[in-house]
């Protein structure tokens, strides 16, 4: 069964601080990792990793996968409280399942 | 706004009782994804569909079932409810089948009392 634990599950950090969350995953037939970002209510798309392309950035944020070890981490340089969110790690497999989500991590951001 | 529709955005009802979610895909996605999510479990996975035949299935309880209408909406179903159930409900949608990059609705927060 294909398995995506991410860590820590939550984080408080102080704006301006750089934060880094992990991602783990364990699945058969790896095809891609995408990060989310879950504010109220609906995950947002933030990047998507795949053999091809293993580094993403935008602005503040980054992120690195690492096939040999089977993980990813998300980067966040000078953060600020809009920051304040849930992260979810998600992978796709070849196989007939669609993304499978690790439990996220609450990160909240105070001034 | 990803521009998926999710019906009601909340909704309580007893133990045993049935409820009906609703689910409008963006506009030319043919995919609808169900995801369910709750405190502990986070974002379990239970249906999709794609043009409207089902083509995987993930953790859905027998008590549960979907569809994929002709204009691409679903809907899910959820009956004999019991107090676990309560959980809030994504649908997503995606152009292909098993994309990675999914948009989601704003969800249905279901309370069973």
């Amino acid at each position: 069964e294909d398995k995506v634990v991410q860590s820590p599950l939550s984080l408080v950090v102080h704006e301006g601080d750089t934060v880094t969350l992990n991602c783990s995953y364990e699945v058969t037939n790896f095809r891609s990792l995408l990060w989310y970002k879950q504010e109220k209510k609906a995950p947002t798309f933030l990047f998507m990793l795949t053999s091809s392309g293993i580094e993403k950035k935008s602005g503040r944020l980054s992120s690195i996968l690492d096939k040999k070890e089977l993980s990813s981490i998300l980067n966040i340089t000078a953060t600020q409280t809009g920051d304040s969110a849930i992260y979810l790690c998600a992978v796709l497999s070849s196989g007939n399942t669609p993304l499978v989500f690790g439990k996220g991590t609450r990160l909240s951001v105070i001034a | 706004d990803s521009g998926v529709t999710q019906t009601p955005k909340h909704l309580i009802t007893a133990t045993g009782q049935r409820v009906t979610l609703r689910c409008s895909p963006r506009s030319g996605d043919l995919s609808v994804y169900w995801y369910q999510q709750s405190l502990d479990q986070g974002l379990q996975f239970l249906i999709q569909y794609y043009n409207g035949e089902e083509r995987a299935k993930g953790n859905i309880l027998e008590r549960f079932s979907a569809q994929q209408f002709p204009d691409l909406h679903s809907e899910l179903n959820l009956s004999s409810l019991e107090l676990g159930d309560s959980a809030l409900y994504f649908c997503a949608s995606s152009v292909g089948h098993l994309t990675g990059e999914l948009f989601f609705g704003e969800g249905s927060r279901l309370t069973v009392l």
